[in-house]
């Protein structure tokens, strides 16, 4: 089975902090994302990582960057969380083959930016 | 821009009926479908996929159905069951690196 892990299911931070959310897969997949869901947005794609050290920018990846040291590990990072970073963020990690591409999620991490 | 929509925000049904989840998409390179399901405080998990090849593939009382020339792609639940209410998320996918989400689907199944 494959297995996404997010380190922290539920964080409450305050404006201006520094935060950190972590990812581990365990399936040797090149490819992992982060994503934010939000009612009535559903899952908006913020930044993808195809390899190690290897990052590129998806539809909102404004006041977010990521890290990719091992390819078993994804990080997202808020430099300064904001309010409107409230919100459920979603790791995942693609399982490519011929037939097509199958993407696994992380349990979810709700934050929570007061 | 939303390259994959889900127009209905909510679906209610009678458990033993069928269930239809629809879903419409813009970009003509996508060639790969999928749908997830979402309980809540869960990350969603892989239901059922489609290649853009296939106009239809089942599995036990889910089915998904592709019509390529309308960018448009269901889900069949048959019959429905009560376990079956969460949110449904339609995806398309053009490359191994790309994949795009609707807004979602609540469903809910009345016993």
């Amino acid at each position: 089975d494959v297995k996404v892990t997010q380190s922290s299911r539920y964080l409450v931070k305050r404006t201006g902090e520094k935060v950190f959310l972590e990812c581990v897969q365990d399936m040797d997949h090149e490819n992992m994302f982060w994503y934010r869901q939000d009612p009535g947005l559903g899952l908006r794609l913020i930044y993808f990582s195809y390899d190690v050290k290897m990052k590129e920018k998806g539809d909102i990846p404004e006041g977010y960057s990521v890290s990719r040291e091992k390819k078993e590990r994804f990080s997202l990072i808020l430099e300064s969380a904001s309010t409107n970073q409230t919100s459920m963020y979603l790791c995942a990690s693609i399982h490519r083959s011929r037939s097509g591409n199958t993407i696994y999620f992380g349990e979810g991490s709700w934050l929570t930016v007061v | 821009d939303q390259q994959v929509k889900q127009n209905s925000p909510s679906l209610s049904v009678q458990e033993g009926r069928i269930s239809i989840l629809n879903c419409d998409y813009t970009n003509s390179m996508f060639d790969y479908f999928l749908w997830y399901k979402k309980y809540p405080a869960e990350g969603p998990t892989f239901l059922i996929s489609i290649s853009s090849i296939k106009d239809k593939n089942e599995d036990g009382r889910f089915t998904v159905f592709l019509n390529k020339s309308a960018k448009h792609l269901s889900l069949h639940i048959v019959p429905s069951q009560p376990g079956d209410s969460a949110v449904y998320f339609c995806a398309a996918s053009a490359g191994p690196s790309d994949m795009r989400f609707g807004a979602g689907t609540r469903l809910t199944v009345k016993p």
